[in-house]
């Protein structure tokens, strides 16, 4: 049972546009929801997160949009560059105890020069 | 510099060796988790510790076994490779702390067995 649902599998963008990746989740008890990204030989890093409260968080070309009622949250990445491709992951874990991350099963993302 | 380290990066080693795979945290973070990741990216918990002395088995079912004899230490052991071990092994800690409840992965061990 995939808890937390992430598309597309793959996506290639050319330079400058904008990339978007589309996670939903089914449990509505999750309140934290990270993006990772990973690079070819490297394990994913923490690249933003966004709690329910807020709709949207943007750092520098990465913003989240987050969607309570539909159960969705996206990564969109703007001017996109060469150097933004990798694979990333989405995830979320509750507010309650030592609740794990649920990851997504990830994007692989090409932005072609 | 707080941080999160695995050893090796790389190992090829033959069916039925014993083998260790290291994984040492310096952050004092009392959650660790180990992952296997498979060609087609997915993430897969295997095993995770809630502290000292405390292991779990995670999500897939793994031949392997972990100990947690002090907090930064967190090593993984398979009593007898086979080819089906073969994959990438990613080691990762958390402190619940707040919004910052990500993850700290290590970089990784590729696991070869032959």
């Amino acid at each position: 049972q995939q808890q937390v649902k992430q598309s597309p599998q793959s996506l290639i963008v050319q330079k400058g546009g904008i990339s978007i990746i589309n996670c939903a989740y089914e449990n509505t008890a999750f309140d934290y929801f990270p993006w990772y990204q990973q690079f070819p030989g490297k394990g994913p890093a923490l690249l933003i997160a966004i709690r329910p409260d807020v709709s949207e968080k943007k750092e520098g070309r990465f913003t989240i949009s987050f969607n309570k009622s539909a159960k969705q949250f996206s990564l969109h990445i703007m001017d996109s560059q060469p150097g933004d491709s990798a694979t990333y992951f989405c995830a979320a874990s509750k507010d309650t105890g030592f609740q794990k991350l649920v990851f997504g099963t990830g994007t692989r993302l090409l932005v072609s020069p | 510099e707080a941080d999160i380290y695995q050893t090796p990066r790389y190992l090829v080693i033959g069916t039925g060796k014993k083998i260790t795979l290291e994984c040492s945290q310096t952050m004092g973070h009392d959650k660790m988790y180990w992952y296997q990741q498979d060609p087609g990216m997915e993430l897969h918990l295997i095993h995770y510790s809630y502290g000292v002395n405390s292991t779990e088995k995670g999500d897939l079912s793994s031949e392997s076994t972990v100990s947690r004899i002090r907090t930064e230490h967190f090593p993984l052991t398979l009593e007898s490779a086979r080819p089906s071990h073969t994959s990438q092994y990613l080691c990762a800690s958390s402190e619940y702390s707040g919004d910052a409840r990500g993850y700290t992965f290590g970089s990784g061990t590729r696991l070869t067995v032959v």
